[in-house]
């Protein structure tokens, strides 16, 4: 099955800066790649995603990033917010749907 | 928008006992639907992928005998806890997938058991 990595697994980042998270894949078949923002015992939240047929997306302070051929796509947050803190996750979506560890990002106000 | 409703959100079983948790698209049709697992602190683990009307493929280590899932329609999608121990306190959670690029996700259920 799908293999997803996420980069780094914790983040701190003093508020206004960018924060920036990486996924790598292993099925190259994997062709959608949305992005979770997941706060405490709730469901995740879909942020932005991005498909295979597209290198980059963005939605206001957040942006998406999408390399095929070396596997790999980054989210983008700029001008971050304390509100930006919660765990944040990658999926790959081949025949099935996989998530990345997950990265819990801490904005300091 | 997709609305999933998952139910219950909370549930205390004894140990030895079972436990279903429901998935129900409100609003779409769901043809499949995933049910995952995640511990504190920690990603969502696939379990098993629900097609409607077909036995469900599950992950690889996933006793498919102790979770049961039942996608009996396209609007509901079943699992089935059977005999459950400590261990298998988790908090649970559903997507549905509508089209090829929707998925929404249920609220979550988390089971303590006892």
């Amino acid at each position: 099955g799908e293999n997803v990595e996420q980069h780094p697994s914790t983040l701190s980042v003093q508020e206004g800066d960018s924060a920036v998270i990486k996924c790598t894949y292993s099925d190259s078949a994997s062709n959608y790649f949305p992005w979770y923002k997941q706060e405490l015992g709730k469901r995740p939240q879909l942020i932005i995603d991005i498909r295979s047929n597209v290198g980059e997306k963005k939605d206001q302070r957040i942006a998406v990033t999408l390399n095929k051929t070396a596997k790999h796509f980054s989210l983008h947050i700029t001008e971050t917010q304390p509100e930006d803190s919660a765990v944040y996750f990658c999926a790959a979506r081949g025949n099935q749907f996989y998530f990345g560890t997950g990265t819990s990002l801490t904005v300091i106000p | 928008g997709a609305v999933v409703s998952q139910h219950p959100s909370r549930v205390i079983c004894k140990s030895g006992t079972s436990v279903k948790i429901e998935c129900r698209s409100l609003d779409f049709q769901a043809t499949t639907m995933f049910w995952y697992r995640q511990f504190p602190k920690q990603s969502l683990m696939l379990m098993a992928t629900s097609n409607e009307g077909s036995k469900a493929t599950y992950e690889q280590g996933v006793e498919k005998d102790k979770f049961l899932i039942n996608h009996a329609s396209l609007t509901l999608s079943t699992l089935t806890v059977t005999s459950a121990h400590p261990e298998d306190s988790s908090f649970y959670i559903c997507s549905a997938r509508q089209g090829p690029y929707g998925y929404t996700f249920g609220s979550g259920t988390r089971l303590t058991v006892v």
